[in-house]
Formats: C-alpha cells, structure tokens, sequence
C-alpha cells in the first residue's frame, strides 16, 4: 500500500515567489494535516482537515498560506508571496480519523533565497 | 494541551535496552501517551500507544507509572536504525485534537 505521497521534495524559490506543495493521502483516509517543521524543531500543526473541512486552521498565517483539499482527497499548500522566514520543512500526514494513528509522508523541503 | 518534559538527548549502545522517559505532571483522564519517532530526513513515524496499562508491540513497550504522570518508552534492544528523535504527545482522542510535537529526545546509538 502506498504511503502519503508528497511533491516536491525539494524547493528553491527566491523571496516574494509563491511556491505550492502538493500532498495525496493514503487511500481512505478521512483526515489530513499540515505541518511546518523548522531545523531542530518539533513538527507545528498548519491545518486539519476532516474531507474537504478545514476544522482546525487557527496556526495557518492566513495573510500568505493558503491550502485546499478539493473532493476530499488530495491536498495543496500555497505560500504567496514567500518570505525568508518560511525557509523549512512542510509535513502532510493522514490518518483514518481525527482519532486515529497519524501517517507522515517524507515532507517538502523549502529553500528562500 | 497537556504538556510533557523530555531529555533533549540521550546516547545508547547497540543491542542495549533503551529506556526514553517521559514527563507528563498536567495529564487528564481522556488523554493517551502516545510516542512517535522521526528518522533523520524523514516524516514521523508512529511507535506506540497507551492510557493506563503497559502496552507492547513489535517496535517497543510503553510502561505507564501507575498515577500516569509519567511514562518509559522501552527499546529492548537498540540498533542503528534506532537513532532518530523521539516525541512523547498526549493526545485527547475524544477531542479529535492533532498531535502536539515538542522537541523530543534525540537518541544516539553507536556500535
């Protein structure tokens, strides 16, 4: 069974770019997270969806992120314009239920010149 | 949330037992100890899980002290593959919440 598929894996962008990370869950599963991880830092929640709902996106700088999980399944995160800042490592993960064992994909490493 | 304490790091030799602790004085009755582990370049990985009672599974064993304010994650047997950083999360499950990383433990192991 495949795993939570991620792309890019890696990103070099030059600041006020925009730049977009595209995440497809496992199969099945309901709900999916965003997570922005800095080096030596523990991952830090974006955005949780439950199908196509965003139900959790207090931590989601509204002002440049934007994401979408059209149909329920597959999931994109925007950054618009990117800021120097915004340098680090983006985690989708999904899991059955908002309850259940949480699956990570290899995440989307982000570079801001 | 519910938050726990962790060494920032601990060092291991291979084949040796492990024991990662993991402080958690402000848990609640509805939350479960969960561990999950990150590997380096990786996304995290789920270890184990438990409430109340010791819990084993194939990658390690969970023993919770009995007022919950505290809990051992146990690697019976270290190996290199091992070394990652460990994250100890208290999860409300009946919330719904996601998890909650902190900075974990990294863990050395060395032949």
């Amino acid at each position: 069974e495949a795993g939570v598929v991620q792309s890019p894996r890696y990103k070099i962008i030059e600041k006020k770019q925009p730049v977009a990370f595209w995440c497809n869950p496992i199969s099945g599963h309901n709900t999916l997270y965003w997570y922005l991880q800095n080096l030596g830092q523990g991952p830090e929640l974006l955005i949780r969806y439950e199908n196509e709902e965003a139900v959790d996106d207090s931590q989601l700088p509204k002002d440049r992120f934007s994401a979408e999980r059209l149909k329920g399944v597959d999931s994109t995160l925007k950054i618009q314009p990117a800021e120097l800042g915004d340098s680090a490592v983006y985690l989708c993960a999904s899991s059955v239920t908002s309850a259940g064992e949480l699956f990570f994909g290899e995440g989307s490493r982000l570079t801001v010149l | 949330d519910a938050k726990t304490t962790q060494p920032n790091s601990m060092e291991s030799n291979e084949e040796e037992p492990v024991h990662l602790p993991c402080n958690h004085s402000t848990i609640s009755g509805t939350d479960y100890i969960h561990w999950y582990r990150q590997l380096p370049s990786q996304g995290p990985e789920y270890v184990i899980h438990g409430l109340t009672s010791n819990v084993n599974n194939r990658m390690a064993s969970l023993a919770i002290a009995e007022d919950r304010k505290s809990s051992t994650l146990i690697l019976h047997r270290a190996t290199l593959r091992d070394a990652a950083v460990y994250y100890c999360i208290l999860r409300d499950v009946q919330a719904g919440t996601a998890l909650i990383f902190g900075k974990g433990t990294t863990l050395s192991v060395s032949s």
